[in-house]
């Protein structure tokens, strides 16, 4: 049973198309992730929370915006999609250093034509 | 971003065999290792967070040793059984608490 929720899990779209990533969690999580993942290559962290009204770039340069109005609401928005933005993205949430690891979702299978 | 590797990328084990496999982070600003199992088209699950050097931790036939002094860690399976098949994922987490992935060891267990 998830705790954390992405939506969609598949996404099709045109190029300079507006979209945007749902991530939820039920578990209260202060901290929330969101990674990117090439095929075959590493996961890359590029946005993250620490709170409410908190958010921060990662280490892995994007083009998307986060917002996080709400502890269990963490959406991910792309103004214009390109093809290059064609990736999985996957949310996550912590505890916090030294409660554990983190939760993952599903992820989102997005594909730009 | 902290450079993980992990070695092999990929290998085979016969059902019942044994295996291990390698990850290597930086020494340096060092806060935790993580280990993460991902199985085909569900989410990655979280295994192991290891803090000390020295440490060991076991999950069921899973098991995973710590050396942060040379920077490794190396992760067991004991007998293989075909719902081991998936990708495992480490993760060394520094000191600002940000995680940096490696590409990951995907095992097939072969019945």
């Amino acid at each position: 049973e998830a705790d954390i929720y992405q939506t969609p899990r598949y996404l099709v779209i045109g190029t300079g198309k507006k979209i945007t990533l749902e991530c939820s969690q039920t578990m209260g999580h202060d901290k929330m992730y969101w990674y990117q993942q090439d095929p075959g290559m590493e996961l890359h962290l590029i946005h993250y929370s620490y709170g409410v009204n908190s958010t921060e770039k990662g280490d892995l340069s994007s083009e998307s915006t986060v917002s996080r109005i709400r502890t269990e609401h963490f959406p991910l928005t792309l103004e214009s999609a390109r093809p290059s933005h064609t990736s999985q993205y996957l949310c996550a949430s912590s505890e916090g250093p030294g409660a554990g690891g983190y939760t993952f979702g599903s992820g989102t299978r997005l594909t730009v034509v | 971003i902290l450079n993980v590797e992990q070695s092999p990328q990929s290998l085979h084990v016969q059902e019942g065999d044994s295996t291990n496999f390698t990850c290597s982070f930086p020494s340096s600003n060092f806060y935790a290792l993580h280990w993460y199992r991902w199985e085909t088209a569900k989410s990655p699950e979280a295994l192991f967070v290891m803090t000390l050097n020295g440490d060991e931790k076991k999950k069921g036939r899973i098991s995973a040793t710590l050396n942060t002094k040379e920077g490794y860690s190396y992760l067991y399976i004991k007998g293989s059984q075909p719902e081991d098949s998936a990708t495992y994922l480490c993760a060394p987490q520094s000191n600002d608490y940000k995680l940096s992935f490696g590409a990951g060891t995907t095992v097939t267990v072969r019945a």
